[in-house]
């Protein structure tokens, strides 16, 4: 059972390029989560999907961020017009459910660096 | 709204010696608490978790941590460091109710002294 696959590893793009990040959740999970780990901190949440729904975006910057989790496919992180801002490591976890108490298993993560 | 606080960034200890690293919590619900590791350039791995059963939650690797609702605590234990237990530690607590985002603490990184 492979567990949460996510890619590209690294990502560089240039400020003002879109960025695209992919995550695959375990199989039978239905519940995905996103993350952002900046330097020197701990992981901030981004946004909860749960097959074709937004859950909750509470951590989703307003501008230029946007996420989907298809049906069919991998869950999307899309970043439009980067900014330096944006380099950070982003992390998918997923869950078997969505209850507060069950494990979330994450992925390698992305590392993006814009230039 | 909830929070974890980790005070300090770093610590540093002798192969062999106790592993104490602190987690305090904020919440207004009865709280899910995790302790999770990363190693450089991977993902997180979940170390234990509290899910309101027992208050002493035995984990992988010989961790253990025991939660204290009194002191809002759940500090990382582990009686004896191995070199391979550096790496980067996060406190996170989700709230029970509710889904299942996590809020984490600024991380400690753990260093062993040969």
């Amino acid at each position: 059972n492979a567990g949460v696959m996510q890619n590209p590893r690294h990502l560089v793009r240039r400020r003002g390029q879109e960025a695209r990040l992919r995550c695959s959740p375990m199989k039978g999970h239905s519940h995905v989560y996103w993350y952002r780990q900046l330097p020197e901190e701990g992981l901030k949440f981004m946004v909860y999907l749960q097959k074709e729904n937004i859950i909750d975006e509470s951590g989703m910057p307003k501008e230029r961020f946007s996420a989907e989790f298809p049906k069919e496919g991998p869950s999307i992180l899309r970043i439009q017009q980067v900014v330096r801002g944006d380099s950070a490591a982003y992390f998918c976890a997923s869950s078997l459910t969505g209850t507060g108490e069950t494990e979330a298993f994450f992925g390698q993560g992305t590392r993006l660096t814009v230039v | 709204a909830q929070s974890v606080t980790q005070l300090g960034s770093h610590v540093s200890v002798s192969e062999g010696a106790l592993v104490l690293l602190r987690c305090n919590y904020s919440s207004s619900v009865p709280p899910y608490l995790f302790w999770y590791v990363q190693y450089p350039n991977q993902g997180l791995q979940l170390l234990l978790k509290y899910t309101s059963a027992a208050t002493l939650v035995k984990g992988i690797n010989g961790f253990e941590a025991e939660f204290k609702k009194s002191e809002t605590s759940f500090h990382l234990t582990k009686p004896s460091a191995h070199m391979s237990d550096a790496a980067e530690y996060f406190c996170a607590v989700s709230e029970s109710g509710a889904n299942s985002k996590l809020t984490f603490g600024k991380g400690i990184t753990l260093s062993v002294r040969p």
